[in-house]
């Protein structure tokens, strides 16, 4: 499949180490956060989201932290595997507007 | 598999045509979104469709232009076609109009190359 974002950040983690993957987004009016994997050849997958009244919400192998003061977003992902190697996407919307993607982090594990 | 198809999955063209771009929504979503990811970028969002009208606009250019149809199935066409617009082109569809809670699922994408 194509490469998608040959010059993203990189992440790389030991297969079994916890990953973080940050991201900044620019509007203070945005109040729902996705987080989206994408995988080489294939669309962005579904992850995890977050309301702006909440901190923290967890899935399973996954917890997404929002600090709104500094406008900040993470994705930590629990005893990283080799099938957790893709491109991670943040995602914000203030409302009923379209989504804005950032600009995605390359996560590699090494076995 | 997201349930959202996308069709065809590659297409090579020369500068100057045009390209019609088919996707097929899962099924009871009535939002189609159409985003454009290039080498080096995040995805851009190009536009979108609700129940077959146009519900918001994003970074499309005007050689381009989409519509959904009855049956919800959408159309991505892109006429005059230039190098620059190689690129991923990836449909999405919701349950509702988008917003808070609407996740956006995926399809495959089709692969644009301008030759």
């Amino acid at each position: 499949g194509e490469s998608v974002g040959l010059h993203l950040p990189t992440l790389s983690v030991q297969e079994g180490d916890n990953s973080i993957i940050n991201c900044a987004y620019s509007n203070s009016a945005s109040d729902y956060f996705i987080w989206y994997k994408q995988e080489s050849g294939k669309g962005p997958q579904f992850i995890i989201d977050i309301r702006s009244n909440m901190d923290k919400r967890q899935g399973q192998r996954v917890t997404v932290l929002l600090n709104k003061t500094v406008k900040h977003l993470s994705l930590q992902i629990a005893a990283t595997q080799p099938g957790d190697s893709a491109v991670y996407f943040c995602a914000e919307t203030p409302g009923n507007t379209p989504l804005v993607f950032g600009k995605g982090t390359r996560l590699s594990v090494i076995a | 598999d997201s349930g959202v198809t996308q069709t065809p999955k590659h297409l090579i063209t020369a500068t100057g045509q045009r390209v019609t771009l088919r996707c097929s929504p899962r099924s009871g979503d009535l939002s189609v979104y159409w985003y454009q990811q290039s080498l080096d970028q995040g995805l851009q969002f190009l536009i979108q469709y609700y129940n077959g009208e146009e519900r918001a606009k994003g970074n499309i250019l005007e050689r381009f232009s989409a519509q959904q149809f009855p049956d919800l199935h959408s159309e991505l066409n892109l006429s005059s076609l230039e190098l620059g617009d190689s690129a991923l082109y990836f449909c999405a569809s919701s349950v509702a109009g988008g917003g808070e809670s609407d996740t956006q699922y995926f399809g495959p994408g089709t692969r644009l190359t301008v030759l």
